[in-house]
């Protein structure tokens, strides 16, 4: 069974601090992505992976960075938090056939204060 | 202009009722197209692919029409587990590429007794 998982369900850090969000995946997929996703402004991509130690930027890349030292594994860096990065944070990951379905893990809710 | 655009709704039906969500895309090139489903405080899954010929899976109906850049989503017999935001997803690019997708913020429907 298809299966991604996500460090913790909720999450709330301070203003400043370094936030680190994991991803894995079971399924030896090629491509992972790290979306945030907001009331009204739906899923947005902030970074992927298309292979280990392989990154590329999404639609909003600021204020976060990754790593993918691992195929499972896909971590998201928040540098030093700030309130606007107060979030649902969804991994997915897929592979490189076509028509690839993502398959999303249950998100993180990140609360900064 | 937003990449995918969708009404926000929400659509509010009767059970047995037969509802229709369409979503538009800006980028002609766009190859691949999905409609995914997401239960409230879950991940979005997969409800089905979206092909020129148009898909039909039980009660759900999705076309494609790539002369006026639309997509749509059709859902007969209403059930009140349809109840969910109903996702519009476009990958933009040829095959490979990572399957990158671009999702719209997602149509509500609420499935009333």
């Amino acid at each position: 069974d298809v299966k991604v998982t996500q460090s913790s369900r909720y999450l709330v850090k301070r203003t400043g601090e370094k936030v680190f969000l994991e991803c894995v995946q079971d399924m030896d997929h090629e491509n992972m992505f790290w979306y945030r996703q907001d009331p009204g402004l739906g899923l947005r991509l902030i970074y992927f992976s298309y292979d280990v130690k392989m990154k590329e930027k999404g639609d909003i890349p600021e204020g976060y960075s990754v790593s993918r030292e691992k195929k499972e594994r896909f971590s998201l860096i928040l540098e030093s938090a700030s309130t606007n990065q107060t979030s649902m944070y969804l991994c997915a990951s897929s592979s490189d056939r076509a028509y690839n379905e993502q398959f999303f893990g249950p998100g993180t809710r990140l609360t900064v204060l | 202009r937003k990449e995918v655009e969708q009404d926000p709704g929400p659509f509010n039906v009767p059970e047995g009722a037969t509802v229709a969500f369409n979503c538009t895309y800006s980028n002609s090139a766009s190859q691949s197209f999905f409609w995914y489903r997401q239960d409230c405080r879950k991940e979005p899954k997969l409800l089905m692919s979206v092909y020129s010929s148009g898909n039909e899976d039980g009660r759900f109906t999705a076309q494609l029409n790539r002369a006026s850049q639309y997509i749509s989503l059709l859902i007969r017999d209403s059930k009140l587990s349809d109840s969910a935001t109903y996702l519009c997803v476009v990958n933009p690019s040829a095959m490979g590429g990572g399957n990158k997708l671009t999702f719209g913020t997602g149509t509500q429907l609420k499935v009333e007794l």
